[in-house]
């Protein structure tokens, strides 16, 4: 069966960084696109980025472009994402998403989530 | 990008009856590249219907999608007790991949 699992959430000062990873297996990690989406304390759902199934595409979000980045190792079945220049507003759970296909930009399967919490 | 707005933001219904969730997109959504999911209180969302109006694997026939273009439709034909949560739509025509603001649906 399909699992996501994140790690790498905390508390992070502003203006710090931090890396979140996501450890898939029951599926062929190197076949899928893969997503960060994110959830604010008692708010709504936000796509943050995504990643091709070979790398070669990359998307973010408006409010993250600049500052962070989403990789892959398909070697280690694993997800990242590198967090830059963190904002009070970054904090959420951070959730990684699978896509269903090579590029679809939906998601079929969700992690269960990492808190990041930034403040001072 | 494209917005899409849910309503109502709040739907207030008994078990046994229908519910109908909607969502508009402020410019045409190419493909019916919509999808629904739901997400219950402290637990990861999960896919309902993508593609406005194919079911995910898994998921009960009372849950159905309809729609075209601007407007999209969520329908559960006899709500359980289960069914009680939040519902969101995302479209994936094109990046920003965005989600409309949610319906809460409660027990009345």
């Amino acid at each position: 069966q399909v699992q996501l699992v994140e790690s790498g959430g905390g508390v992070v000062q502003p203006g710090r960084s931090l890396r979140l990873s996501c450890a898939a297996s029951g599926f062929t990690f190197n076949r899928n696109g893969m997503h960060w989406v994110r959830q604010a304390p008692g708010k709504g759902l936000e796509w943050v980025a995504a990643i091709s199934y070979d790398e070669t595409r990359k998307y973010y979000a408006d409010s993250v472009k600049g500052r962070f980045t989403i990789s892959r190792d398909n070697s280690k079945n694993t997800l990242y994402l590198q967090m830059n220049s963190l904002r009070a507003e970054d904090t959420a759970v951070y959730y990684c998403a699978k896509d269903p296909g090579f590029w679809s930009g939906h998601f079929d399967y969700w992690g269960q989530g990492t808190l990041v919490t930034v403040s001072s | 990008e494209i917005v899409l707005t849910q309503s109502p933001g709040t739907l207030s219904l008994s078990p046994g009856e229908r519910a109908t969730l909607s969502c508009r997109a402020s410019e045409s959504v190419s493909r019916s590249y919509l999808a629904w999911y739901q997400q219950k209180p402290g637990q990861a969302p999960r896919l309902l219907i993508y593609g406005a109006s194919s079911r995910a694997t898994g998921i009960p026939d009372r849950f159905s999608g309809s729609g075209s273009g601007t407007d999209f439709t969520l329908t559960i034909s006899r709500l359980e007790p289960e069914d009680f949560a939040f519902y969101y739509c995302q479209q994936y025509d094109r990046s920003p991949y965005t989600f409309g603001q949610g319906t809460k649906l409660e027990i009345k």
